[in-house]
């Protein structure tokens, strides 16, 4: 069965440093996101990506943050320049169409460690 | 906004008996989605029920049921017959939209237990 990708699975980086977090969706999909949650919190939306556009973000979603689909497979999300606040885990989702009551699909996430 | 509020954070249940896990959720939408998703350990999160704000039936898939109580706000979830397999962070989800791309608003999880 089509599994949602993401790597690396854990990430360290220092204060201030760019880091990209990989995503393969699910082939088919048309519609990808990012999520995070930081320790003990909610899993926050931060983007939804359609058409080569984002469609929506949230306001954690700020300069520092953006993403691509560099090529039919991959879906990044870069982190200019990182915060120890950044700390958190990422989790990537696609979905085949979008209307209510669709199902995203869920990544395993990336643990991203800010120092 | 809307908002999910999860108040177990943990929750145990012995093999073969029946566990809920409590949601409750804060909207003015009359329709709306809402889910329940599980992430075992290291694993990604997949969907477990689903259920349509405007079916008043509640949704059932096998051993997984939800008591969806639209006035009072509640969505929860019964596993009846509980398996090992269960043990999971089960996470509450409201579906929402804004942009004509729907996102799903999380509640904190609950840890579920399942003791031999």
């Amino acid at each position: 069965e089509p599994e949602v990708t993401q790597t690396p699975s854990h990430q360290v980086t220092q204060m201030g440093q760019e880091v990209i977090l990989r995503c393969v969706p699910i082939s088919n999909h048309l519609y990808f996101y990012w999520y995070r949650q930081i320790l003990g919190q909610k899993v926050e939306f931060l983007v939804s990506f359609y058409n080569n556009e984002i469609s929506e973000k949230s306001e954690i979603f700020d300069d520092q943050f953006s993403v691509e689909r560099p090529d039919g497979s991959n879906f990044t999300l870069k982190i200019r320049s990182t915060k120890l606040e950044d700390s958190a885990m990422y989790f990537c989702a696609s979905s085949l169409d979008s209307p209510g009551g669709n199902e995203q699909f869920f990544g395993p996430g990336t643990r991203l460690t800010v120092l | 906004a809307q908002t999910v509020t999860q108040s177990q954070p943990e929750m145990s249940v012995q093999e073969a008996e029946t566990v809920t896990l409590s949601c409750t959720y804060d909207t003015s939408e009359s329709d709306y989605y809402l889910f329940w998703y599980k992430q075992p350990p290291s694993r990604q999160m997949i969907l477990v029920i689903r259920q349509e704000a405007y079916k008043q039936q509640n949704a059932t898939e096998n051993r997984f049921s939800v008591n969806f109580q639209k006035a009072a706000k509640s969505f929860s979830l019964k596993i009846s017959d509980s398996q090992l397999g269960d043990a999971a962070m089960y996470f509450c989800a409201y579906q929402t939209s804004t942009s004509g791309t729907y996102k799903y608003i999380f509640g904190t999880g609950t840890r579920l237990k399942v003791l031999a």
